[in-house]
């Protein structure tokens, strides 16, 4: 593996804490993207950046914020107002869009109790 | 509206049978498809695209405007195809939109 890596593989936060997921990638890859995994509703896009320090909102953004100070790194912070975090996460990256292949990160499961 | 629709949740075929996952698609622009594949224990990655028109660990799917479908296709099934399948639209924004996805169990 390597490519692209995300850390921890398991998260527990309590509830009302906001939590910061990581997302690292050495591909020289421009785009990465943000998504949330839940059974029965596929991934879903929550941010996503196609240059540095620019991103756009995908179609779940309420809860969430990201930044892009750097090319490699796409950090994803769930905060208290996300009301239903608890949720598989996954980044991904890409040369430039969706055009291209996406690269996927092995995910993140954050549980909030 | 941008939207993939995967009816099925749960596709279930005996090894050595032909294997169809459906895939629908809505978009008013000109759609580019895509099919990512995720197997137990791995990441999730790209099967195939429709731009490419290539077959992939004997994978087809073509595009059928039409009926605004991408439905992807084996002939012969093997137990090491049995994976999470989802299928996905190039939308506005430059953001791929997924479906809900398709699990698919290969039985012997």
């Amino acid at each position: 593996d390597g490519g692209i890596t995300q850390s921890p593989k398991y998260l527990f936060r309590k509830e009302g804490q906001n939590v910061t997921l990581s997302c690292e990638q050495n591909l020289n890859h421009d785009a990465m993207y943000w998504y949330r995994q839940d059974p029965g509703q596929g991934l879903r896009l929550i941010y996503y950046s196609q240059i540095v320090n620019d991103f756009q909102k995908g179609d779940i953004a309420e809860g969430y914020s990201v930044s892009r100070e750097k090319k490699e790194s796409f950090p994803l912070t769930v905060t208290s107002a996300q009301k239903n975090p608890t949720a598989f996460y996954l980044c991904a990256s890409s040369i430039q869009g969706a055009r291209y292949e996406q690269y996927f990160g092995p995910g993140t499961r954050l549980t909030v109790t | 509206a941008q939207r993939v629709t995967q009816p099925e949740k749960l596709l279930s075929v005996f090894k050595g049978a032909p294997v169809e996952l459906k895939c629908n698609y809505s978009y008013s622009g000109s759609p580019e498809l895509f099919w990512y594949v995720q197997y137990s224990r791995q990441r999730l990655q790209l099967l195939l695209r429709h731009i490419s028109r290539e077959s992939i660990k004997g994978f087809t799917a073509d595009l059928n405007k039409g009926e605004t479908s991408f439905h992807l296709k084996k002939p012969f099934a093997q137990e090491e195809d049995s994976a999470m399948y989802y299928c996905a639209l190039r939308a506005y924004g430059n953001k791929l939109v997924f479906g809900a996805g398709t699990i698919l169990r290969v039985k012997s």
